[in-house]
């Protein structure tokens, strides 16, 4: 059973590039997010999903977008890469009957030079 | 929105001692969730708790929601309890967990 799934691990870019993280599940959730995680911040949610073709924003969903074609999948967009970007970013995943624990990806460690 | 606070920040323990984490929330909830980041970084989910007791071994977590906060005790420490606590909690049967800024621990052999 993989669970979450988040590709990149790692990733560098430059100002101003583009580029897409992966995040996909196999345990049927309904619901999905992606948070961002800064030293001393805690996490925080960038964009959240309760099914295949609904979104919303989070706190800080500035400067990223996200999609869900599929229950399955949920990446998330940056389109112009700013330094203030460079963060560890999760995706997380739940079922939606209200007393399911968020299950966690192992993150993707981005860069913004 | 609501707001989490842990405490305390940090904590160094010896392995065997005993532990208290604390998380006070400044607002009713329906839904109060602990976390452990261990050093690789990876976010295990430890307890789905908005009220009540539960146990899981040597860690256990309180809740009382009508004096909105948790507690997470673990008891024994090993070193491999190393690592970032976190609480988060969600209002109104919303599944949007707002965090608190975590508490590292850090148990020495």
């Amino acid at each position: 059973n993989a669970g979450v799934t988040q590709t990149p691990k790692f990733q560098v870019l430059k100002t101003g590039q583009s580029m897409t993280l992966q995040c996909a599940q196999d345990m049927n959730h309904e619901y999905m997010s992606w948070y961002r995680q800064d030293p001393g911040m805690g996490l925080r949610l960038i964009h959240y999903s309760v099914g295949a073709g609904i979104t919303d924003q989070g706190e800080v969903p500035n400067g990223y977008n996200v999609s869900r074609s599929t229950t399955e999948d949920f990446p998330l967009r940056l389109l112009s890469a700013a330094p203030s970007q460079t963060s560890v970013y999760f995706c997380a995943s739940t079922l939606l009957r209200g007393n399911s624990p968020l299950h966690f990806g192992n993150g993707t460690r981005l860069t913004v030079t | 929105g609501i707001q989490v606070e842990q405490s305390p920040p940090d904590l160094i323990l010896q392995e065997g001692a005993n532990s208290t984490l604390r998380c006070n929330f400044s607002d009713s909830v329906n839904n109060l969730q602990w976390f452990h980041q261990n050093p690789w970084g990876q976010l295990i989910n430890l307890f789905y708790i908005p009220s009540g007791t539960k146990q899981n071994g040597r860690l256990s977590a309180t809740t009382v929601a009508t004096e909105r906060y948790s507690l997470l005790y673990i008891s024994s420490s090993q070193t491999t309890d190393s690592g970032v606590y976190f609480c988060a909690v969600s209002q109104g049967g919303s599944e949007k967990l707002v965090f608190g800024k975590g508490m590292k621990l850090t148990v020495n052999p």
